[in-house]
């Protein structure tokens, strides 16, 4: 099952810089995305969402931007910080009569900041 | 702030036997799902409960397992006869509206 891509396992960047972290998806009835970050032996933390409704959202640091035409969104933190080295995961579901569905996450891409 | 909890965080158990783990979610939360990730792989759903009853299940979600809503509080996964490739972290979430949040996990080691 590949609906949902994170393509680079792996980013590292320097403290203070810009991360980019892509997700691309395949399937077109998805109009809800998720960003989750995850430490080790932890349950992921809900980051920032958007609806297919819009384009962009931004929450402090972090902002998320959805390309429906290309099936891609893309999560950016600015300025990246040591406490941000974690792993993202891209996740995205599907409305129902019943309410949400089920997530379907992508492999996640472990990021790394230097300091 | 109001977070999804789970017990216990560590179950090791014999190939056969039955096990339950336990997740109280959020209290004004009305959906209830569980994930499950085996070691290196992604992040797979499994179920998901509204109103007392599945909502939605994956293929994973087969006759061995069940999940019950006991009381006001408690969500529970059961696994009745566990497997060897039943070993994975499983994590519980519920949600409001569209956001789930998720518990801790508890690893599930099938010996």
């Amino acid at each position: 099952d590949q609906q949902v891509k994170q393509n680079s396992p792996s980013l590292s960047v320097q403290e203070g810089r810009i991360s980019i972290l892509n997700c691309d998806y395949t399937n077109s009835m998805f109009d809800y995305f998720l960003w989750y970050k995850k430490y080790p032996a932890e349950g992921p933390t809900f980051l920032i969402s958007i609806s297919s409704i819009k384009d962009k959202n931004e929450d402090g640091r972090f902002t998320v931007f959805l390309n429906k035409s290309a099936k891609h969104l893309s999560l950016h933190i600015v300025p990246s910080q040591p406490g941000d080295s974690a792993v993202y995961f891209c996740a995205a579901s599907l409305d129902s009569d019943t309410g949400r569905r089920a997530l379907t996450f992508g492999s996640g891409t472990r990021l790394q900041v230097q300091p | 702030e109001p977070e999804v909890t789970q017990t216990p965080s560590h179950q090791v158990t014999q190939m056969g036997q039955e096990v339950i783990l336990r997740c109280v979610p959020i209290s004004n939360h009305l959906y209830f799902y569980w994930y499950r990730q085996i070691l290196g792989q992604k992040v797979e759903f499994l179920v998901s409960f509204y109103n007392n009853e599945i909502s939605e299940k994956s293929e994973i979600f087969d006759d061995q397992f069940s999940v019950e809503r006991p009381d006001g509080s408690n969500f529970t996964l059961k696994i009745r006869s566990t497997k060897l490739e039943d070993s994975a972290m499983y994590f519980c979430a519920s949600s409001r509206y569209d956001t789930q949040y998720f518990g801790p996990g508890t690893r599930l080691t099938v010996l």
